[in-house]
């Protein structure tokens, strides 16, 4: 079954410094790839997306990611970190072409960021 | 231009009641969809509405959870009885068409006790 993995729970980092937060999926080919962040009070947002091309790809808020394929890896990354960055990250995929549909989760990863 | 609304925000109720949770999408949105996060877990997929018909339910829980969106319109989402396993996150999100961005509401968080 497919299946996405985030390995942290929890990440702290200072303000400034850069931060790389990591997703795995498990899928035979290659899907399409989503980050989303949630916000205290806000619904989920979409940050990035990857469906094919470049493999990094920009997203909003100064984020971006890198989708290795060798890797199953589709890493979120960004140089430096804000306070207003403190949020819940999830990484996503949808497992074949047909859109935006049944979106697969990960746990998430919970950022804090220390002033 | 109004987004994803859920309401309530919040809801708690005892184990054994009924809850119905409300999500208006995004005006001419035809695609609606539910997820749901349990104890912080991954947030699951539960169904998919085109308009008002269910496109995808092969996420609902069992048969004490259903669904429903008259007119095409806003969805309502109703647990009767809710058990205390019910607990969690429910999201709503609406997009144009299938092959478009879905937008998710803020959720509303049940909990059962």
């Amino acid at each position: 079954a497919q299946s996405v993995t985030q390995p942290d729970i929890h990440i702290t980092v200072s303000e400034g410094a850069s931060l790389e937060l990591r997703c795995n999926y498990s899928y035979g080919a290659t899907p399409y790839l989503f980050w989303y962040v949630q916000s205290p009070g806000q619904g989920l947002q979409l940050l990035l997306k990857y469906f094919s091309g470049d493999t990094l790809v920009q997203g909003i808020k100064g984020f971006e990611a890198e989708f290795k394929r060798s890797q199953s890896s589709f890493n979120l990354r960004k140089p430096s970190v804000h306070w207003s960055d403190a949020a819940e990250y999830f990484c996503a995929v949808v497992p074949f072409s047909g859109g935006y549909n049944k979106l697969i989760f990960g746990a998430g990863t919970r950022l804090a960021v220390h002033p | 231009e109004a987004g994803v609304t859920q309401f309530p925000s919040h809801s708690v109720i005892e184990k054994g009641q009924t809850v119905t949770l409300r999500c208006d999408p995004i005006s001419g949105h035809d695609n609606l969809y539910w997820y749901r996060r349990v104890m912080g877990k991954e947030i699951k997929f539960l169904l998919h509405f085109v308009k008002e018909s269910k496109q995808d339910e092969s996420g609902m829980p069992n048969n004490r959870f259903l669904a429903e969106r008259t007119g095409g319109t806003y969805s309502t989402l109703k647990v009767q009885p809710a058990e205390l396993e019910d607990s969690g996150v429910y999201f709503c999100a609406s997009s144009q068409d299938r092959s478009t961005e879905a937008f998710f509401g803020q959720g509303t968080r049940l909990t059962v006790v």
